[in-house]
């Protein structure tokens, strides 16, 4: 099945804690994307990727970061910066180019920090 | 800058009745418009877009949104609401002037309960 998964689906952490979300794709999409989702806020861009090995700032990417190492792969780490972490996380891909395509999400990560 | 309001936190309909949900837009060029659905504790799941050409979009699930440049609007509409289509329901803008960041910028989102 083609898609993009995403694990664990329910995240639990202490305070001061870094902890890695996985994003992974078989759609063989160029871009990938990672949003927080809060409630009554819509979802907010953190970080954003349109090609292997480089990536970009978001609208909220402090205490966030990532890595592009493959093309299939978009890990977020929510690091003891981010001041307030417990949010639901959520991964998309979309192909890359000026055409503009949709996006396509993940199940998403529900994480907690106590 | 693009920016999308979604007035209605919450819309309720009778199931039977057509159902709309409201969705207007900001960009500095011109806009691919997007409305995605979201079922409890799960990803987003795409609906319908409008990128050029007719100002009616059908949809996945029987939805179809309209497209009014005059208005800067993109409610989304369908004819019969069904309870199943209770979710919660986003709209989304990507301005084509926008070459560099190309990512979507998300309304704040609308709950449909559809009542039996």
């Amino acid at each position: 099945d083609g898609g993009i998964t995403q694990s664990p689906k329910y995240l639990f952490r202490k305070e001061g804690q870094n902890v890695t979300l996985s994003c992974e794709q078989n759609l063989n999409h160029d871009a990938m994307y990672w949003y927080r989702q809060d409630p009554g806020q819509g979802l907010r861009l953190i970080y954003y990727s349109q090609i292997v090995n480089d990536f970009q700032k978001g609208d909220i990417a402090e205490g966030y970061s990532v890595s592009r190492e493959k093309k299939e792969s978009f890990p977020l780490t929510v690091t003891s910066a981010q001041k307030n972490p417990t949010a639901f996380y959520l991964c998309a891909s979309s192909t890359a180019g000026l055409a503009t395509h949709e996006q396509y999400f993940g199940p998403g990560t529900r994480l907690t920090v106590t | 800058a693009q920016s999308v309001a979604q007035p209605e936190d919450q819309v309720n309909v009778a199931e039977g009745n057509p159902l709309t949900v409201k969705c207007t837009y900001s960009v500095s060029g011109n806009p691919y418009l997007f409305w995605y659905v979201q079922y409890p504790n799960r990803g987003l799941q795409f609906l319908l877009k409008y990128i050029t050409g007719d100002n009616l979009v059908k949809g996945s699930y029987g939805f179809e949104a309209e497209f009014n440049k005059s208005q800067t609007s993109f409610h989304l509409k369908k004819p019969s609401a069904l309870v199943s289509d209770s979710a919660l329901y986003f709209c989304a803008v990507r301005d084509t002037l926008d070459t560099g960041r190309r990512a979507l910028t998300f309304g704040s989102g609308t709950r449909l309960q559809v009542q039996p």
